[in-house]
């Protein structure tokens, strides 16, 4: 089966701290995707990143990282020193081999994420 | 224009009623998407339009759904006889190449039409 699962639903931290949102998958696939989204309250979904499954080396963007760990299907986001604006739903997402043109990614649910000031 | 529209922003209906949600992709973008998402539930793919090959259909989830592409560009879809479950965001997205998941391309999305059947 082919899922991917966020177990976080909320987290809420204060400014400045640093949060890490969860993301588990399963698939069978040796080549696959995985993906990040934020989607701000104004509804839009904004790509973050694009990893895939033969390069597990980690990843950094300003105050975003990305920890990929094959060993424990896991591809965890950590914002550090968080702000206002990170608030948002952020999701996770996979994209199977199989997907032919791409189009039929697996999305988590997501976790929405409040920064409080 | 820059980005993703979608029109409308939001639109409440009566149950049983037809509706159409507009997507104006970005220009010179060959693929285009559908996508919902409901209360809960994780985004789920509609349909996808590539150039001038048949749309891929298989996610609409009844034949109350259906969806169009004029000109390679402006994207309709229509949703006939409401029903409460169709409440959602329905989210367009729009990528350049027809592998949008490639490197070096990205899926641009709208915000968003929010539909809400009472």
């Amino acid at each position: 089966a082919q899922k991917v699962t966020q177990a976080q639903t909320e987290i809420s931290v204060v400014e400045k701290e640093d949060v890490t949102l969860d993301c588990v998958y399963e698939t069978r696939d040796t080549t696959y995707y995985l993906f990040w989204y934020k989607q701000p309250p104004s509804g839009e979904l904004v790509f973050l990143i694009r990893r895939n499954s033969f390069d597990e080396q980690n990843e950094i963007s300003g105050r975003y990282s990305w920890n990929f760990q094959k060993s424990t299907s896991s591809f965890n986001f950590t914002i550090t020193a968080s702000q206002v604006v990170d608030s948002a739903v952020y999701f996770c997402a996979l994209r199977p081999s199989n997907a032919g043109n791409n189009r039929k990614l697996i999305w988590g649910l997501g976790t929405s994420l409040a920064v409080n000031p | 224009g820059a980005g993703v529209s979608q029109s409308p922003s939001n639109k409440v209906t009566e149950k049983g009623k037809d509706v159409e949600l507009r997507c104006d992709p970005i220009s010179g973008h060959t693929a285009l998407y559908w996508y919902r998402q409901s209360l809960g539930q994780g985004l789920e793919f509609l349909i996808y339009f590539q150039g001038n090959s048949a749309p891929d259909k298989s996610g609409l989830p009844s034949d109350r759904f259906s969806a169009e592409r004029t000109g390679g560009s402006v994207s309709t879809l229509t949703i006939q006889r409401t029903q409460q479950e169709d409440s959602a965001v329905y989210l367009c997205a729009s990528s350049l190449r027809p592998r949008p998941y490639d490197s070096g391309n990205t899926i641009y999305f709208g915000e968003g039409s929010w539909l809400t059947v009472v």
